[in-house]
């Protein structure tokens, strides 16, 4: 069975810091790997990663895949409010196209 | 529109009723998703549409559960008998086709009483 595991749980920092977030998985047949972030209901898509070593940038945001270690990283530099969600972390198959989501990371930045 | 659209966007129902959600995917996206969150959980797959048919339904919980896409674009879960444990948000995506990222709607939140 597919596992994704995401960390922290949540965390609060003030405006300006940055933050990294975290995402594990072990997947059988591994196409993708997708960032989204969560306000309310409708997760917005960030990232997808296929390939290992290579950044993904949107401006404050970026993110990177190591197939390896078969993990990911999301930072966030010069955190805003307005970057407060919840942050979900995807893995897909090569053979199927469902997603299999993390439980998320909640982060509060706070003025 | 621009963007996956769901409705209701709440629905309270009580137990042992019978409910439809719907879905309005991305104009031209042919894959569409519907997948299941409750709180505090990343959302979770129920079944994938390529076109008109169900490609993938491995997530379907049980046979109350059931959705159509009878012309490819618009799309309909249904629940029959709806148990106190079928509530939660459910979200509806959809991609270009199934190789690209899916785009998620705003979700419909399925109160059961």
């Amino acid at each position: 069975e597919d596992k994704v595991v995401q960390s922290p749980l949540s965390l609060v920092v003030h405006e300006g810091d940055t933050v990294t977030l975290n995402c594990s998985y072990e997947v059988t047949n591994f196409r993708s790997l997708l960032w989204y972030k969560q306000e309310k209901k409708a997760p917005t898509f960030l990232f997808m990663l296929t390939s290992s070593g290579i950044e993904k940038k949107s401006g404050r945001l970026s993110s990177i895949l190591d197939k390896k270690e078969l993990f990911s990283i999301l930072n966030i530099t010069a955190t805003q409010t307005g970057d407060s969600a919840v942050y979900l972390c995807a893995v897909e198959r090569s053979n199927d196209y469902k997603l299999s989501f993390g439980a998320g990371t909640t982060v509060t930045v706070r003025a | 529109g621009a963007g996956v659209s769901q409705t209701p966007s709440n629905k309270v129902t009580e137990k042992g009723k019978y409910v439809e959600l719907r879905c309005d995917p991305i104009s031209g996206h042919t894959a569409l998703y519907w997948y299941r969150q409750s709180l505090g959980q990343g959302p979770e797959f129920l079944i994938y549409f390529q076109g008109t048919g169900a490609a993938d339904d491995s997530g379907l919980p049980n046979d109350r559960f059931f959705a159509v896409r009878p012309e490819g674009s618009v799309s309909t879960l249904k629940i029959q008998r709806t148990e106190r444990g079928d509530s939660a948000v459910y979200l509806c995506a959809s991609s270009l086709n199934p190789t690209y990222e899916q785009y998620f709607g705003p979700g419909t939140r399925l109160t059961v009483t």
